[in-house]
């Protein structure tokens, strides 16, 4: 069974860092690419950033870019998303997803978003 | 401003059919896949349909999907009751270089 199990949410005050881990089991890690996606309260869906298959290409939404950076460890099957100068506005539940492409090597624009984690929250406070 | 855009809510009764709007305003994304998306209360999102018009396996053949140009569409037949939730349409822009989502609709269940 595919997992997705996040960790590392929790209350920091505005302009502090966090780092979110999402730790991965069920299927080959090193296939498919990873993804955040969040969801502030009250507020849809919206994705955070991505990053390939083999590590090599990153993306990230335009509210984030230059704060957050996303990163993997193959040898621990985790995802991490490393976030700094955190804003009210970054409150949100963010969600690891796998980014599955209906084959192996799978990068962030080829595919979709499937399952996805529970979610941690983190909640900046001004 | 969402790329994507859905209208706010959506409604029907059991067994009736109700289907979903998506609109991309930009080019860039009305020439690739869409996806939708069901979160329902108290759990994570799922996935629904994938490219387009294809059902994973596990989602009922109650749900589909289309897409004609900029526009696409979620229909949902025989309506039930623990369908109610919020559904997501979702698309990668080129411009962008990332995902967009739709502003999520909201079905409620009469």
């Amino acid at each position: 069974e595919v997992q997705l199990l996040e960790s590392g949410g929790g209350l920091v005050q505005s302009g502090g860092s966090l780092r979110l881990s999402c730790a991965a089991s069920g299927f080959t890690f090193t296939n498919y690419a990873m993804n955040w996606v969040r969801q502030a309260p009250g507020k849809g869906l919206e994705w955070v950033s991505g990053i390939s298959f083999d590590g090599d290409y990153t993306y990230y939404a335009g509210s984030v870019k230059g704060r957050f950076t996303i990163s993997r460890d193959k040898s621990k099957s985790t995802v991490y998303l490393e976030m700094k100068s955190l804003r009210a506005e970054d409150t949100a539940v963010y969600h690891c997803v796998r980014g599955y492409c209906g084959g192996t090597s799978c990068y962030t624009k080829d595919s979709w978003f499937d399952p996805w984690g529970q979610g941690t929250l983190v909640t900046v406070s001004s | 401003q969402s790329v994507l855009t859905q209208p706010p809510s959506a409604s029907g009764t059991p067994g009736q059919r109700v289907t979903i709007s998506c609109s991309a305003s930009s080019s860039n994304v009305g020439s690739v896949y869409l996806y939708w998306y069901q979160h329902l209360p108290g759990t994570a999102p799922k996935l629904l349909i994938y490219r387009n018009n294809q059902r994973p396996s596990g989602v009922p053949d109650r749900f589909s999907g289309s897409k004609s140009d900029t526009s696409a569409s979620l229909a949902i037949s025989g309506l039930r009751s623990e369908d109610e939730g919020d559904y997501y349409c979702a698309a990668w822009d080129d411009t962008l270089s990332g995902w967009v989502f739709g502003g999520g609709t909201k079905l409620t269940v009469l």
